[in-house]
């Protein structure tokens, strides 16, 4: 299995601050990826974090709102931008490992 | 259309019956389908993946319809501990990775 750690696990912000959500996995792991799950809705994928390159982002996600690192294959970081009141959702970590993707936790955030 | 749908419930059963849950998705070129379990304020896990043939795993049972692109989930002898939201998968990947969640099936297993 994989042990992800995901921090902040929530936090409040103010509407046009950004925060930057880290997450620390307990191996190495090729694919990792960000999704996101907004109240009543499914999980839907932000974004590939590609290692030593730039990540490789969904329709309707562009990086200079969802910038991502990805230094090494442990660690990556998504800070949501200029936030907005819709972006208070749950952001996940996830990789995949031997066929099967595992989730951090979540940091729930939410923006007055 | 939704690439993954299924009947957001809830379910209310109480403990000892069966229940089945069913998702439809849209991508008839879809190669792999599982159903992940989401307990409340936690993340989504693998419960199980479903395979052309149907696969049971004690209490759960998986089953793939192609022609119908529709999957399936039935529990057996609820139990408490099953209450958590279902949520069917489908991965879309030919090459590389698409996984594709459908929005989940709430289900609460009472006493």
């Amino acid at each position: 299995s994989a042990v992800i750690s995901q921090k902040p696990s929530r936090d409040i912000c103010q509407r046009g601050t950004s925060l930057t959500i880290q997450c620390q996995v307990d191996s190495q792991v090729t694919m990792m990826f960000w999704y996101r799950q907004q109240p009543g809705q499914s999980l839907t994928l932000i974004a590939t974090a590609n290692q030593g390159s730039e990540a490789t982002y969904e329709s309707g996600f562009v990086i200079d709102k969802f910038p991502i690192s990805r230094p090494n294959l442990t660690f990556s970081t998504l800070t949501v931008s200029n936030m907005s009141p819709e972006d208070s959702s749950i952001y996940l970590c996830s990789v995949l490992k031997f066929g099967e993707l595992f989730f951090g936790e979540g940091s729930r955030l939410t923006v007055l | 259309r939704k690439e993954v749908e299924q009947d957001p419930g809830p379910f209310n059963v109480p403990e000892g019956a069966t229940v089945a849950f069913n998702c439809t998705y849209s991508n008839s070129a879809s190669q792999s389908f599982f159903w992940y379990r989401q307990d409340c304020r936690k993340e989504p896990k693998l419960l199980m993946s479903v395979y052309s043939s149907g696969n049971e795993d004690g209490r759960f049972t998986a089953q793939l319809n192609r022609a119908s692109q529709y999957i399936s989930l039935l529990i057996r002898d609820s139990k408490l501990s099953d209450s958590a939201t279902y949520l069917c998968v489908v991965d879309n990947s030919n090459s590389g990775y698409a996984l594709n969640f459908g929005k989940g099936t709430s289900l609460l297993v009472t006493p």
